[in-house]
């Protein structure tokens, strides 16, 4: 199947400041990937979705101006979390869904922890 | 939107018994059906999926039934192993995909 890498896989950084994540299809051109949310012991939530060239579709209650999307390329999405807080600490997996199919492929997720 | 609904939240059953969970949609224009398996701190993996014009697939010991009418899915796991202890979520889609809450399986030798 397609693969799909993200990075990173963990990371703690320090309340207020900006964190940076990175989803990459690494066989395939990606023209929509998905951002999703997971608290423990909770389901995934979809954040946003992005198409690549154009502005993400965020979800109810998802503040776009806290979490930015990027999809420069067919291959490359970036979500970065501003001014993190410890209520945003979660895991974050990306998706990708290539053009000719339904089925989207999960990158490994990033485990973010806010102090 | 979309709300895809779970059942059970968790299931315990002896090994060499079948599992069965349960989802309903509420969008009748959803048309892709997946089933994931998530083990702890990983992505979820897809077991098996299922599309609208199709009422069943099986794949081994894993099959999936979807009846378009009652907008519902169900995933059928038989001659249960301890390795298939994890967590199971069923999502549908349209253009992107909503997950149900999940299910807890253990499978106790």
């Amino acid at each position: 199947g397609a693969v799909v890498s993200q990075h990173p896989s963990r990371v703690i950084c320090k309340s207020g400041t900006s964190v940076k994540i990175e989803c990459r299809s690494l066989d395939f051109q990606a023209t929509t990937m998905f951002w999703y949310r997971q608290f423990p012991k909770q389901s995934l939530m979809l954040m946003a979705t992005s198409n690549e060239g154009s502005k993400a579709t965020y979800e109810q209650g998802v503040e776009k101006d806290k979490f930015l999307i990027n999809h420069a390329s067919l291959t490359l999405s970036t979500l970065t979390v501003t001014s993190a807080h410890p209520e945003d600490s979660s895991f974050y997996i990306c998706s990708a869904r290539s053009l000719q199919g339904d089925e989207q492929f999960f990158g490994p997720g990033t485990r973010l922890t806010v102090l | 939107g979309e709300n895809v609904e779970q059942h059970p939240s968790t299931l315990s059953v002896q090994e060499g018994d079948s599992a069965v969970i349960k989802c309903t949609y509420s969008d009748s224009a959803s048309n892709y059906f997946p089933w994931y398996k998530q083990e702890l701190g990983k992505r979820p993996q897809l077991i098996i999926d299922i599309r609208s014009n199709v009422g069943e697939k099986k794949d081994q010991r894993i099959a999936v039934t979807l009846n378009k009418t009652a907008k519902h899915f169900s995933l059928h796991i038989t001659e249960t192993q301890p390795e298939d202890s994890a967590v199971y979520f069923c999502a549908a889609s349209i253009h992107d995909m909503r997950f149900g809450a999940g299910t807890r399986l253990t499978v106790k030798p």
